[in-house]
């Protein structure tokens, strides 16, 4: 069974730029979330996605978004890079079914390094 | 609000020495709990997780963790490190989702950097 699977591994953009990170889940899971890790904030939340919708959100400014397709697979966006938005971007997939969601994998993540 | 505090942010020890790496979590509810292990440049696995039940969990690699409802503590423990246990190490807590819900977010500790030398 495949694992998590992000895409590109590593990327490097320009302050200003935007860019597009792609994430798709073990085959039968629909929940998506996204996370951010970096060494000064540790990993925060971005945001979940279950069924094409999103039903948790972190507390990140609005440059981040995301969505999630009918095959579950799922992207996120940013736009208008910062510096500080260099860091490693870790997508889990979870079954995201009542009384069986007891479990999120990880993909090995997107380093993005903004200059 | 959920929260998790890594007590330790680096436990450096020697090859077939026991180790304990602590968590405490704090939430108004009840709650799932995890550890997850990093290597360099990789994603998360998951180690072992706590949902109900027994409060000894056993995980991959050796490791077990206790759940102390009453410390709210998840602490980590292997008795016999091995060189390959270097990496960082995550608890996360997660509430325990509402029927017809998902898992939610995961709340993250800081990270332990377990370093085991020769």
């Amino acid at each position: 069974k495949a694992g998590v699977t992000q895409t590109p591994r590593y990327l490097i953009k320009t302050r200003g730029q935007q860019v597009t990170l792609s994430c798709s889940p073990i085959s039968g899971h629909r929940s998506v979330s996204w996370y951010q890790q970096t060494p000064g904030q540790g990993l925060q939340f971005l945001f979940e996605y279950f069924s094409e919708t999103q039903r948790n959100k972190g507390n990140f400014p609005g440059r981040f978004s995301g969505r999630q397709f009918s095959n579950s697979r799922s992207e996120m966006n940013v736009s208008t890079l910062e510096l500080g938005d260099s860091a490693l971007y870790l997508c889990a997939s979870s079954l995201g079914q009542p009384s069986m969601n007891t479990e999120a994998f990880f993909g090995q993540g997107t380093r993005l390094t903004v200059v | 609000a959920q929260s998790v505090t890594q007590l330790d942010s680096q436990v450096p020890v020697f090859e077939e020495a026991p180790v304990e790496l602590r968590c405490n979590y704090s939430s108004s509810v009840s709650v799932y709990l995890f550890w997850y292990v990093q290597y360099p440049n990789q994603g998360l696995q998951l180690l072992l997780k706590y949902l109900s039940g027994s409060t000894l969990v056993k995980g991959i690699n050796g490791f077990e963790a206790e759940f102390n409802k009453s410390q709210t503590s998840f602490h980590l423990r292997k008795p016999s490190v091995h060189i390959s246990d270097t990496a960082e190490y995550f608890c996360a807590v997660s509430s325990q989702p509402d029927r017809g819900s998902t898992l939610g977010r995961l709340y993250f500790g800081r990270g332990t950097q377990l370093t085991v030398w020769p």
